[in-house]
């Protein structure tokens, strides 16, 4: 079992629509949460960061941290056709070491 | 401020070749870190480097994988031989400390062995 669980999608959603992206985590000891987007042919760029349990919201993106189901959730509203990308969770106990997830290819249509 | 920058951004060689890739990270950033990227993965890491001390190389196949990091700045990642199951992206990435959760990625390197 890996210790970062992510549902591949594909994903395909109308543009407007709330999207919602989750992962599940087997280690108790993740402490950091982090969603990463990344778009064909590039690197992943940070896209949200959470320390332990609780929401966090910047814009159109919330992210969730459930540490007693081990579950995290990114939520984006209004979606966009330039939100259409690969989302990677990751998770550390000490944000030295990251593990990171199989990412979601979301697409939004127009 | 010029991200993370690599080079080259793809590569195509023959089994039992060697290859190496190229890594310049953010100016400032102490930490840099080799990742691999498989097909419909996430990245996995390879090295870090805290300066020009490799910190966590546990991950690294040393027996063909070979990495360096002189002056503690640029940084190189090399496989002698290459096999076919080396195809992969190879990320490279910066932070500004140990530590830190925010790292920048380059964009990659595609290699293709054939």
């Amino acid at each position: 079992q890996k210790e970062v669980e992510q549902d591949p999608g594909p994903l395909s959603v109308p543009e407007g629509a709330i999207v919602s992206l989750n992962c599940t985590y087997s280690n108790s000891a993740f402490q950091y949460f982090m969603w990463y987007r990344q778009y064909s042919r590039k690197g992943p760029e940070l896209l949200m960061y959470t320390y332990s349990s609780g929401n966090k919201e910047d814009g159109r993106f919330t992210a969730q941290v459930d540490k007693s189901s081990k579950y995290i959730s990114l939520f984006i509203r209004d979606s966009q056709p330039s939100d259409s990308a690969t989302y990677l969770c990751a998770m550390s106990s000490s944000a030295s070491k990251i593990i990171f997830g199989s990412g979601t290819r979301l697409s939004i249509r127009p | 401020e010029a991200g993370v920058v690599q080079s080259p951004r793809y590569k195509i060689i023959e089994k039992k070749q060697p290859v190496a890739f190229w890594c310049n990270p953010i100016s400032g950033h102490n930490t840099l870190y080799w990742y691999l990227q498989n097909l419909g993965q996430g990245p996995e890491l390879l090295i870090r480097y805290e300066n020009e001390e490799a910190v966590d190389d546990s991950q690294l196949p040393k027996d063909r994988f070979s990495a360096e990091r002189l002056k503690g700045v640029d940084s190189t990642l090399k496989i002698q031989p290459a096999e076919l199951g080396d195809s992969a992206v190879y990320l490279c990435a910066s932070s500004l400390q140990s530590g830190s959760y925010e790292q920048y990625f380059g964009p990659g390197t595609r290699l293709t062995v054939t």
